[in-house]
């Protein structure tokens, strides 16, 4: 069955640390994953997409097959970057989402 | 288009009393989704559209829920008896079919409240 999963529900890092939000998921066919962020009182956005291989506000993740993964990282986080992320998978039909992490930078 | 809205943004309902929410996609959106997100829980797919039809139904769709597209432009989504578990964020997602990691555009949502 199709899963999504973030170990973390919350995270806290100081500012000017590197972050990293773990994403792992189970899904027998070619997967398309997507980081997705709500920052307070936002609606949820499109952070970065696997396939495109870019890097947004810092952040870049990799997807690695062998181990399923696809880590968020920032070398270097900011205070703007407090916010509740989401990975999803998507298997052609459906969006699965992870159950988040909230990441809080501490200044 | 400023993107996928959603109304009403907060709804306050007795238990038993119907509702219905719509959502307006990203005009040359053909596909449109429904999720449902509790506290401390991510997105929960309800059911998604491919222009007027319904595609597919999610187990967490009881008989109380149902969801029309009648015209692959908008979409309401109608809860019947509403119960207290109903209470939730309904949010609405568009994207395009057929091209390649097509992302999901959200809506800002509906906060439903049964009390």
């Amino acid at each position: 069955a199709q899963r999504v999963t973030q170990p973390e529900k919350l995270l806290s890092v100081f500012k000017g640390a590197p972050v990293e939000l773990k994403c792992n998921y189970s899904y027998s066919g070619s997967p398309e994953l997507f980081w997705y962020v709500q920052y307070s009182r936002q609606r949820l956005q499109l952070l970065l997409r696997h396939i495109s291989r870019e890097s947004i506000k810092g952040f870049t993740a990799d997807l690695n097959k062998g181990e399923t993964s696809f880590h968020l990282k920032k070398p270097f986080a900011q205070e703007e970057d407090s916010a509740m992320y989401y990975c999803a998978l998507n298997t052609g039909n459906q969006f699965y989402f992870g159950t988040g992490t909230s990441l809080t930078v501490i200044p | 288009d400023t993107g996928v809205s959603q109304d009403p943004r907060h709804k306050i309902t007795k238990r038993g009393q119907n509702v219905t929410f719509r959502c307006d996609p990203i005009s040359e959106h053909n596909r449109l989704y429904w999720y449902r997100q509790t506290l401390g829980q991510g997105p929960e797919f309800l059911t998604y559209f491919q222009n007027e039809a319904q595609l597919e139904k999610s187990r967490l769709l009881s008989d109380r829920f149902s969801a029309e597209r009648p015209k692959g432009s908008f979409s309401t989504l109608e809860i019947q008896r509403t119960e207290q578990g109903d209470s939730a964020m309904y949010l609405c997602a568009s994207s395009l079919a057929g091209l390649l990691n097509s992302p999901l555009h959200f809506g800002n949502g509906t906060r439903l409240t049964v009390t």
